[in-house]
């Protein structure tokens, strides 16, 4: 069964800090992984996207990587701001079906 | 370029009435995802189609569930006989090729259906 799980499912840190996301999932015959964030009532916005044979991906304060052989990606935010506050959804592809984790809610204080 | 365009935002529904959710994909996206998150719940796939194909529906409920997208207008979900567990945000993806070779794709803001 593929599933996906992400921790912590809730983080609070002070602005400035560096923060890291996990996820793994348990089906390793995966086509890609993306990141996404997702702000209350609002649709998914995309992050990052890492292709199978691809290690990382990075974009601006931005940085995920991928080890496929564990079944684990992180994602990884620098110097985190007020504005990163929302929900972070990693989603492994499998074709083209998206398996998604439950997120983690981040809440970055001023 | 107009994103992903999904109506209505809200819908309220009585129970046994039937929900029709819209979505138009991006301009030159052929590709259409539907995922549905439930309360407490991470999003879950429910269908992808081409244009007048369903290429995959291992998602989608075995009745009442329903989805099309025509040659023409937008890609349609539709619910009937719609009850108290279909309350949910239904969410239309959509990329410009087989997301399998890694396309990126892209969500709109989502349908919020409650069953009353």
């Amino acid at each position: 069964k593929q599933e996906v799980t992400q921790i912590p499912a809730a983080l609070s840190v002070p602005e400035g800090e560096n923060l890291v996301l996990n996820c793994s999932f348990t089906d390793s015959a995966i086509y890609n992984l993306q990141w996404f964030r997702q702000d209350p009532g609002k649709g998914l916005t995309s992050l990052l996207l890492i292709q199978s044979s691809q290690r990382e991906q990075t974009s601006g304060r931005l940085n995920a990587s991928l080890d496929k052989s564990s079944g684990r990606s992180t994602l990884y935010i620098a110097a985190s701001q007020p504005g990163d506050s929302a929900t972070y959804l990693c989603a492994v592809g499998y074709g083209n079906k998206l398996v998604f984790g439950a997120g983690t809610i981040l809440r970055v204080k001023s | 370029n107009a994103g992903v365009m999904q109506n209505p935002r809200h819908l309220v529904r009585r129970r046994g009435q039937e929900a029709r959710l819209r979505c138009s994909p991006m301009k030159g996206h052929s590709h259409v995802y539907w995922y549905r998150q439930l309360p407490e719940e991470g999003l879950k796939f429910m269908v992808y189609l081409q244009k007048e194909n369903i290429i995959d529906e291992s998602g989608m409920p075995k009745e009442r569930f329903s989805a099309e997208f025509p040659k023409e207008g937008p890609s349609i979900l539709r619910i009937q006989q719609v009850v108290r567990g279909d309350s949910a945000a239904y969410f239309c993806a959509s990329s410009p090729l087989d997301r399998a070779a890694g396309n990126t794709i892209y969500f709109g803001e989502g349908s919020w259906l409650t069953v009353v």
